[in-house]
């Protein structure tokens, strides 16, 4: 059972491009985290966000608590946002952890 | 800016041998947490760690595993006879209470 969902697991597009990463989950959170994972592996916090929308830069995150499903959208998309965006979840009711999907892999080409 | 370290960057080791990892996590941190990454899967959670003592941990931290804080600024992980499957990137983070999870870089495990 897959507590965090993303979509799509793979994800191909051409520079400049809008892009929408999906992730639902199903348990009630008190907040949700976006990370970036590039090809060495570091893994970088983008956003926490427990209601609303969140920016920086072409990056913009939004959370809907009540259909429990946040969206990643990346605007003028370039090469170097080429990574695993991965959603995860911290909700009481996994106890004191972050739970994680499974990434979603971006390549952006020029 | 402040940053999660991790040493070291990659550790390679023989099967049943114990391995230490380390983690400076930031200095103003409260909560301290050791994830893994087997290749190719999911980030998954170890444990966490807070007022020096084990606040949650998952099923993968059996007694092959333990955390130690020993001075106030390192936080270790320590499995005492390594596995194949223990072969992973292992990944620190360290948080202020309700805050943002900072990550280190991780540490390459590689058991032979």
């Amino acid at each position: 059972k897959n507590e965090v969902e993303q979509s799509p697991q793979n994800l191909t597009a051409q520079e400049g491009e809008f892009i929408t990463i999906n992730c639902s989950y199903s348990v009630g959170i008190s907040a949700l985290h976006w990370l970036q994972q590039h090809p060495g592996g570091g893994i970088v916090s983008l956003f926490m966000l427990s209601s609303g929308k969140k920016k920086h830069g072409r990056l913009i995150a939004t959370i809907n608590i009540q259909e429990k499903h946040s969206s990643l959208h990346i605007t003028a998309s370039h090469p170097r946002d080429s990574a695993v965006y991965i959603c995860a979840v911290f909700s009481l009711e996994y106890g004191n952890k972050l739970v994680f999907g499974a990434g979603t892999i971006l390549r952006v080409k020029s | 800016e402040p940053e999660v370290t991790q040493t070291p960057s990659h550790q390679v080791t023989q099967m049943g041998q114990e391995v230490i990892l380390r983690c400076v996590p930031i200095s103003n941190h409260l909560y301290f947490y050791w994830y893994r990454q087997i290749l190719g899967q999911k980030v998954e959670f170890l444990v966490s760690f807070y007022n020096n003592e084990i606040s949650e941990k998952s099923e993968i931290f059996d007694d092959q595993f333990s955390v130690e804080r020993p001075d106030g600024s390192n936080f270790t992980l320590k499995i005492r006879s390594t596995k194949l499957e223990d072969s992973a990137m292992y990944f620190c983070a360290s948080t202020l209470p309700r805050g943002e999870q900072f990550f280190g870089p991780g540490t390459r495990l590689t058991v032979l």
